[in-house]
């Protein structure tokens, strides 16, 4: 079946240095999601990429959907204490579902 | 947007019982599905609830321990039952929004349960 990976597993980075995250899927895509889940929180819906090559941002935070659009990336760039979280992707390709990927859990040094 | 409130937050349960997790949400939704997810872990898609049928159950999971219902378009339950100590998790349901897409879900608070 239709797997998403996601590497690094975890990342623990200096306040102000840049945080990426990267997801793999084993087949391609319709689209694909990002979700952020605080400790102890609920994922919450960032953004959804559906273009080959599509490029978002959000403030400091820049999705890329692959050319394939069989990967995608998350960036962050000079984090915040406020940015802590798992970060998951997760991948559409059907209309019926979606499925996590294993996501990457960030901590951060103040 | 769409508002999810799930009852109860968390529970300890023996484990042969059974308990039922109600998901609200405050407004029209088009889909509703319920996820597990394992403190640490990713989240696995139990079932999507459909509106006055049977819910789509995925691979592993079955309507006999998993009992879903949703009897209108803002509201659902899932049973957990005959509970073991592996049924120790967090459930959570989820919603997407006409407008949203499938890739857009909006997930309730979640609920921790306990089984011993």
């Amino acid at each position: 079946g239709q797997q998403v990976m996601q590497i690094p597993q975890y990342q623990h980075v200096q306040e102000g240095e840049d945080f990426t995250t990267y997801c793999n899927s084993s087949t391609t895509l319709s689209n694909i999601q990002w979700y952020k889940q605080r400790p102890g929180g609920h994922p919450v819906f960032l953004i959804q990429l559906v273009k080959s090559g599509e490029v978002k941002k959000q403030k400091r935070l820049t999705f890329q959907f692959g050319e394939a659009k069989k990967n995608s990336s998350l960036h962050i760039t000079a984090t915040q204490t406020t940015d802590v979280g798992t970060y998951f992707c997760a991948g559409g390709s059907s209309a019926s579902k979606i499925i996590f990927g294993s996501g990457t859990r960030l901590s951060i040094r103040p | 947007s769409a508002v999810i409130s799930q009852k109860p937050s968390r529970d300890i349960c023996q484990r042969g019982t059974s308990l039922t997790i109600q998901c609200q949400v405050d407004s029209q939704v088009t889909m509703m599905f319920w996820y597990r997810q394992q403190p640490g872990q990713s989240l696995t898609l139990i079932a999507t609830a459909n509106q006055g049928s049977e819910a789509t159950y995925e691979s592993g999971f079955v309507i006999d321990k998993f009992p879903i219902s949703r009897p209108n378009l803002t509201f659902s339950t899932l049973t957990v039952s005959n509970m073991s100590p592996e049924d120790s998790s967090i459930y959570l349901c989820s919603a997407t929004t006409p407008t949203g897409g499938i890739g857009e879900q909006y997930f309730g608070p979640g609920t921790r349960l306990t089984v011993t």
